[in-house]
């Protein structure tokens, strides 16, 4: 299997719930990240991991866990998570960002995530 | 620090229609630029990418970019749509050089008409 793949495809929660998304590549990329994706709202980066090491923390609630065991799996842990927090949740890989970002990313298809 | 602003938040062409989506970007440094392209409920996929080499660059599906430094655009043409062109394109920039990660833009969602 090659690319980047999300599990679950979709997600539908409870507020008092706990759940995990997974991201995993296969492409040999030393860095991933997650992006939340809002209807009417731009990509926002949430939280970045390089050699397994998070580098980038946007201010994210802490009712987002993330987990990055090894470079080529990412988690994100969910729990008391609010309505507005619905949203498509996107993983992505890249080469080391500290020579740049000319690679680009590759990002998975995403969980669709509604909170009830 | 670096942005990008996508002019219009819609566009909307006749198949077989000249697509022009603009892409402004800043950068205190040389950039790399890309535009990338979401299916509904599909993540993003790479049209094509600027890294200092052509200034004119040439990706998938027909689709091509040219980097202009002195108006710091970056706009995505192709010379006639079709109907699988409908989706959203996204602009993103990094630094060329250092850490850097992506900075995206808001999206334009291109409709095709028949």
């Amino acid at each position: 299997e090659t690319g980047v793949t999300q599990t679950p495809r979709h997600l539908v929660m409870g507020m008092t719930n706990k759940k995990s998304l997974k991201c995993e590549q296969h492409l040999g990329h030393n860095a991933m990240y997650w992006y939340k994706q809002s209807a009417k709202k731009p990509l926002e980066l949430m939280f970045v991991y390089n050699f397994k090491e998070q580098t980038e923390n946007n201010s994210v609630p802490s009712r987002f866990s993330p987990e990055c065991p090894n470079s080529s799996h990412l988690f994100l842990h969910l729990h008391t998570l609010q309505p507005e927090d619905s949203a498509l949740y996107l993983c992505a890989s890249s080469q080391d960002p500290g020579q740049g970002a000319g690679y680009g990313y590759t990002f998975g298809s995403g969980t669709r995530l509604t909170v009830v | 620090a670096q942005s990008v602003t996508q002019l219009g938040s819609h566009v909307s062409v006749s198949e077989g229609a000249l697509v022009l989506l603009r892409c402004n970007y800043s950068s205190s440094v040389p950039p790399y630029l890309f535009w990338y392209v979401q299916y509904p409920n599909q993540g993003l996929q790479l049209l094509l990418k600027y890294t200092s080499a052509a200034t004119l660059v040439k990706g998938i599906n027909g689709f091509e970019a040219e980097f202009k430094k002195s108006e710091t655009s970056f706009h995505l043409t192709k010379p006639s749509a079709h109907m699988s062109d409908a989706a959203e394109y996204f602009c993103a920039v990094s630094s060329n050089s250092g850490y850097s990660t992506l900075t995206f833009g808001k999206g334009t969602m291109l409709l095709v008409s028949p």
